[in-house]
């Protein structure tokens, strides 16, 4: 079973650069896992920041930036404000139509 | 405007079905598109259950496949999601969302671009 890994947790200071990461437990992410970045608030429906790597999602500002990293997929976060504060999950295809979530980052921005 | 909106019981009891459908407006269901379905159970993190074609082709997941069925009506411009057998395991948050799968070029996109908001469903007796 493909598993992503994200990490648990992560803390910025606002106006600070974050960079969050995406991986698998076995082998490298590429453009081909067609990575996705969503931003989740408590009670709300994720939203979609970043797409096939690195295309933002129409109204998301250009402080979210994506790319692939060494063997990870990576969201960074430049200039990071308060309202930034949320989770954050990656999502990559992984084959055979399948997809699959990260565990997914919460983001303390203090 | 593309809206998404789950409807369905908010509790079912064990061993039960769960039965769930995402109505689609400002977009045609028949257009080529994937619509899915992601749950998120209390606390935890998101996870893919499946999703449908328009042309009515499934892919699940492999850790739900024996209980899961994913069903498109365009008639009624909705889809659905069953799952049998259901324990406590299975209380969660069940979005619906599109799955927007486009060229540009030689290159391919692919994101879940529209989410409904979501509805609460307990398995409890």
């Amino acid at each position: 079973q493909t598993v992503v890994t994200q990490e648990p947790s992560f803390s910025v200071s606002p106006g600070g650069t974050v960079t969050l990461t995406c991986g698998l437990t076995s082998g490298s992410v590429s453009t081909a896992h067609y990575p996705s970045w969503c931003q989740q608030n408590p009670g709300q429906a994720p939203r979609t920041l970043i797409y096939s790597t690195k295309t933002r999602s129409s109204g998301v500002p250009d402080r979210f930036s994506g790319s692939i990293l060494g063997n990870k997929a990576a969201l960074t976060i430049t200039g990071a404000q308060a309202d930034d504060e949320s989770d954050y999950y990656c999502v990559l295809y992984v084959g055979s139509g399948l997809w699959v979530f990260g565990g997914g980052t919460k983001l303390t921005v203090l | 405007q593309v809206q998404l909106q789950e409807s369905g019981p908010g509790l079912v009891k064990p061993s039960g079905t769960l039965s769930l459908t995402c109505a689609v407006s400002g977009v045609s269901i028949s257009s080529s598109n994937w619509w899915s379905w992601v749950r998120q159970p209390p606390g935890k993190g998101l996870a893919w259950i499946g999703e449908v074609s328009h042309s009515g082709s499934t892919i699940y997941n492999p850790s739900l496949k024996s209980r899961v069925t994913i069903s498109i009506d365009k008639s009624k411009s909705h889809f659905s999601l069953k799952l049998t057998s259901l324990t406590a395991a299975d209380t969660a948050l069940y979005f619906c969302a599109r799955r927007y799968d486009f060229l540009s070029g030689s290159n391919r996109y692919t994101y879940f671009d529209y989410w409904g908001q979501g509805t609460l469903v307990t398995v409890s007796s």
